[in-house]
């Protein structure tokens, strides 16, 4: 099961910034958390990941509360094009496990 | 363009009928995974192969039949397959390191048992 909560939709209008929520509250020490995105019909895009300090790269920033209990992703100017579901995953990769478990994730629709 | 290509990219068979998908990768990974999203379900794990072993499989059933011959190629091979098995079937490849792996998931092959 997966083991973060976000919401299943939001609306966004375009040149906005997008904040997208997410919970996981059970997060471990070691687990990383990591974002994706699928664009209807293709396969899923790595957007960003953290451990427990904000992020920043050219697609969008992470920032992660101090507890590490939630965080949130910023896309700073929406476009039309950043219409995707957003996957929101806390894993932990090393060894022989590695995996990404996929939830529902949150419909972002980017409004003209 | 991820550097992981899947061919084909639609595939309808019958139940009866045999075949296979292809994932090529070329970013020098060396774990490669296959996963199942049925339409309007979260995406499935269904395989994970680290240099070429076999480390996860997730109660797939033996219809579906995984191949990995070397570190770049990865296969599913389906045989008698039901229509319930019709969904996107996503490859993806990372380099197993320290803790902070990307995935790079192909495009998918969209297929249909009629």
């Amino acid at each position: 099961d997966a083991k973060t909560t976000q919401p299943p939709s939001m609306d966004c209008a375009e040149g906005r910034a997008a904040n997208l929520p997410c919970n996981h509250s059970t997060i471990s020490g070691n687990e990383y958390v990591y974002w994706y995105r699928q664009i209807h019909s293709q396969g899923p895009q790595y957007i960003i990941h953290g451990l427990k300090n904000n992020e920043t790269n050219e697609m969008a920033s992470l920032i992660i509360t101090e507890d590490r209990k939630s965080s949130t992703l910023i896309l700073p100017h929406a476009t039309l094009r950043d219409t995707a579901v957003y996957y929101c995953i806390v894993s932990y990769f090393g060894g022989a496990t590695n995996k990404l478990i996929f939830g529902t994730g949150t419909l972002l629709a980017v409004q003209p | 363009e991820t550097g992981v290509t899947q061919t084909p990219r639609h595939l309808v068979m019958g139940m009866t009928n045999k075949k296979s998908l292809k994932c090529e990768q070329h970013l020098g990974h060396n774990a490669m995974y296959w996963y199942k999203q049925s339409a309007k379900k979260p995406l499935e794990l269904m395989f994970v192969y680290n240099f070429k072993e076999q480390t996860e499989n997730n109660s797939v059933p033996s219809r579906f039949s995984p191949e990995c011959p070397n570190s770049s190629h990865l296969f599913l091979h389906l045989h008698t397959l039901q229509p319930e098995d019709s969904a996107l079937y996503l490859c993806a490849s990372s380099q197993v390191g320290t803790g902070g792996e990307k995935l790079f998931f192909g495009s998918g092959t969209q297929l249909s048992v009629l």
